[in-house]
């Protein structure tokens, strides 16, 4: 029962790179969502997911590029990598959001760029 | 937007009772109130949700009076392994999804 997975775990780059970081859910869940989590400002919401193909911004899209071609499979792409995206990174899922269900995280990916 | 407010730490000891109280006073008609617990190196953890008066779950209570403009998360007897940090987030559906997570609280539970 591997739910909501994230890879990689760790990952160091450097500016100007691109990279991707993967969420994989196994729930068949209709909405996902991408979150960065720096020291002192919480979770910020980067993007999310409605469905497959449906994708709008959050509170902090700049620099970031996801897409959904599967229900199951939430990318966020850094085109160009910049230390300020130096931040944990979460992915979740929900699967109806109408009836307030929860959202389930993954364990993150700690991102740091050189 | 119903951004919210939270303790920024708290201590307690084991066996005590903790309250955490979040401010959202902007909190919208349909809004919900959800609260979260995040361990080190995990994702959060949905612990409880409610919408109005009380609500109960094998983890813990929640206290939102009528105005809703606050909402206290209530966890009984609080052992070792609560320490960690509690999310009081308010889904704000107009707009689009603008999902605001407070700062956090972050519980030191003592021995």
């Amino acid at each position: 029962d591997a739910g909501i997975t994230q890879s990689p775990r760790y990952k160091i780059t450097e500016t100007g790179r691109q990279v991707t970081l993967m969420c994989h859910q196994t729930w068949s869940h209709s909405y996902m969502f991408w979150y960065r989590q720096d020291l002192g400002h919480g979770l910020r919401l980067i993007y999310y997911s409605a469905a497959a193909d449906i994708t709008d911004k959050g509170e902090v899209p700049d620099g970031y590029v996801v897409s959904r071609s599967k229900t199951e499979n939430f990318p966020l792409t850094l085109e160009s990598a910049t230390r300020s995206q130096t931040s944990v990174y979460f992915c979740a899922s929900q699967g109806d959001r109408y009836s307030n269900q929860p959202q389930h995280f993954g364990d993150g990916t700690r991102l740091s760029i050189l | 937007l119903a951004k919210t407010t939270q303790p920024i730490s708290m201590d307690s000891y084991e066996g005590q009772e903790v309250n955490i109280t979040c401010s959202h006073n902007n909190i919208a008609t349909n809004d919900y109130i959800t609260w979260y617990q995040q361990f080190p190196s995990q994702g959060p953890r949905f612990i409880i949700q409610g919408y109005k008066t009380k609500v109960t779950n094998e983890v813990a209570s929640l206290f939102i009076p009528a105005d809703r403009k606050s909402s206290t998360l209530s966890l009984p007897r609080v052992s070792l392994s609560d320490t960690a940090v509690y999310y009081c987030l308010v889904d704000a559906n107009t707009g689009g999804f603008k999902t605001i997570f407070g700062a956090g609280t972050r519980l030191f539970v003592k021995a």
